[in-house]
């Protein structure tokens, strides 16, 4: 019972961005979008995460479709340190499960020199 | 401003042997939450404490696993009697105290200790 579809593998050019979709097709109203990160044999890293409007931070911009059903982590200039699996997770904001992020297996992003 | 810490980072036990795997959580969180990452897995969350409260032990396997979180010292995750199939990636990973904030459900991981069954 997935609630977020990635591709399996992207590469990206050094220097480019790096733009990994998301589908989140049965999202509901009170459900968050977050994308985390896990750097080979690291614990996770918190990237970002939205409601509705799009968001930035200082690692990244998320961008969700105004149907909530799709979403895209956007590295704006990707270096060699941005190879990970890029994980979406769809959590709600509060009561049961809130707190259990549930990571399927990700976008592994292969940052080419 | 140290992040959360696990030790020891690699943990290697015979079958039948007990696991302590430890937690501290980052400065002034007070939520702490273990996940276990099977090899070519994404993690499985465990259970989800407090300081000397189990909230939710949902994902804890209901045998030989228990976990604590004393009001001093780390978070403990205590696996019994250690099976192989117990190998695997263990993260600790804490949240701010603070409720209904956007911040509560930022979950910052630790490195992870990797326990290998022999």
């Amino acid at each position: 019972d997935a609630k977020t579809t990635q591709p399996t593998s992207m590469d990206c050019a050094e220097g480019r961005a790096a733009n990994l979709p998301c589908n989140h097709s049965t999202i509901s109203g009170n459900e968050y979008v977050y994308w985390y990160r896990q750097i080979h044999s690291q614990g996770p890293q918190y990237i970002i995460h939205g409601l509705k409007n799009n968001e930035t931070n200082e690692m990244a911009s998320l961008i969700i479709t105004e149907d909530r059903k799709s979403s895209t982590l956007i590295l704006p200039h990707a270096t060699l340190r941005d190879t990970a699996v890029y994980y979406c997770i769809v959590s709600p904001r509060s009561g049961a499960g809130s707190y259990q992020l549930t990571f399927g297996k990700g976008t592994k992003l292969s940052v080419i020199p | 401003n140290a992040g959360v810490m696990q030790n020891p980072r690699h943990l290697v036990r015979r079958r039948g042997q007990e696991a302590r795997l430890r937690c501290s959580p980052m400065k002034g969180h007070s939520h702490v939450y273990w996940y276990r990452q099977l090899p070519e897995e994404g993690l499985k969350f465990m259970v989800y404490l407090q300081k000397e409260n189990i909230i939710d032990e949902s994902g804890m396997p209901k045998e030989r696993f228990s976990a604590e979180f004393p009001k001093e010292g780390p978070s403990i995750l205590r696996i019994q009697q250690v099976v192989r199939g117990d190998s695997a990636a263990y993260f600790c990973a804490s949240s701010p105290s603070s409720s209904g904030t956007s911040r509560t459900y930022e979950q910052y991981f630790g490195p992870g200790t990797r326990l290998t069954v022999t």
